[in-house]
């Protein structure tokens, strides 16, 4: 399958600052992406699509002045966590639209959010 | 909307056979993905189905019927690395692609 990279893989952070995620497809252009937040023992709940060259699309609930997205490219999107507070800490993943005859999402490693 | 029902939690023998079940409701269909997901890493592709009928894949293969809402994983000569959890997804209709996923089948395999 496709290779979707994600950046970093594990970050621990104080209260109140911001972390930014990347997410990059190694071997396809992905003109979306989307992110999702998974707690501990739940499955993935879907934040946002990510679309390359426009706004991302956020789902209902989920603040997009916190959680900024940036589709700058084909093979980049980032994740920013603004003023991060414990419950943030999470395992954010982000997953690129392969486009191709399955029409296939890939994910990345995942990033492991702490924030003290 | 869309509503995906999975059992929570399945125990099997290594060797022997399991099935997953996924039932859902859904407005629009677009597909149905099953992806292999280790505790703390990220999920893996394993099958993708759109049309009825069973795709095989190895010890991996994946049913489809959609007049039925139903989908099945079925895992064969498990090994004990095939412990983890199993994650129905559902693509509704529409360009966004987005999926949808299921809470989650985990899966023990016992010696």
């Amino acid at each position: 399958g496709a290779v979707v990279s994600q950046h970093p893989s594990r970050v621990i952070c104080k209260s109140g600052t911001s972390v930014k995620i990347e997410c990059r497809s190694l071997d396809f252009q992905a003109t979306t992406m989307f992110w999702y937040r998974q707690f501990p023992k739940q499955s993935l709940m879907l934040m946002a699509t990510s679309n390359e060259g426009s706004k991302a699309t956020y789902e209902q609930g989920v603040e997009k002045d916190k959680f900024l997205i940036n589709h700058a490219s084909l093979t980049l999107s980032t994740l920013t966590v603004t003023s991060a507070h414990p419950e943030d800490s999470s395992f954010y993943i982000c997953s690129a639209r392969d486009s191709g005859s399955t029409d296939t999402q890939y994910f990345g490693p995942g990033t492991r959010l702490t924030v003290l | 909307g869309q509503n995906i029902d999975q059992p929570t939690e399945m125990t099997a023998t290594e060797g022997a056979i399991v099935q997953i079940n996924c039932t859902y409701q859904t407005s629009g269909f677009n597909g149905l993905f099953w992806y292999q997901q280790h505790a703390g890493e990220a999920p893996t592709f394993l099958s993708y189905n759109v049309l009825d009928g069973l795709e095989e894949k190895g010890r991996f293969s994946s049913f489809l019927s959609r007049s039925k809402g139903y989908s099945y994983l079925l895992l064969k000569e498990l090994q004990m690395k095939d412990s983890a959890s199993y994650l129905c997804a559902l693509r509704g209709s529409g360009n966004t692609g987005k999926l949808i996923f299921g809470q989650g089948t985990t899966l023990q395999v016992k010696p």
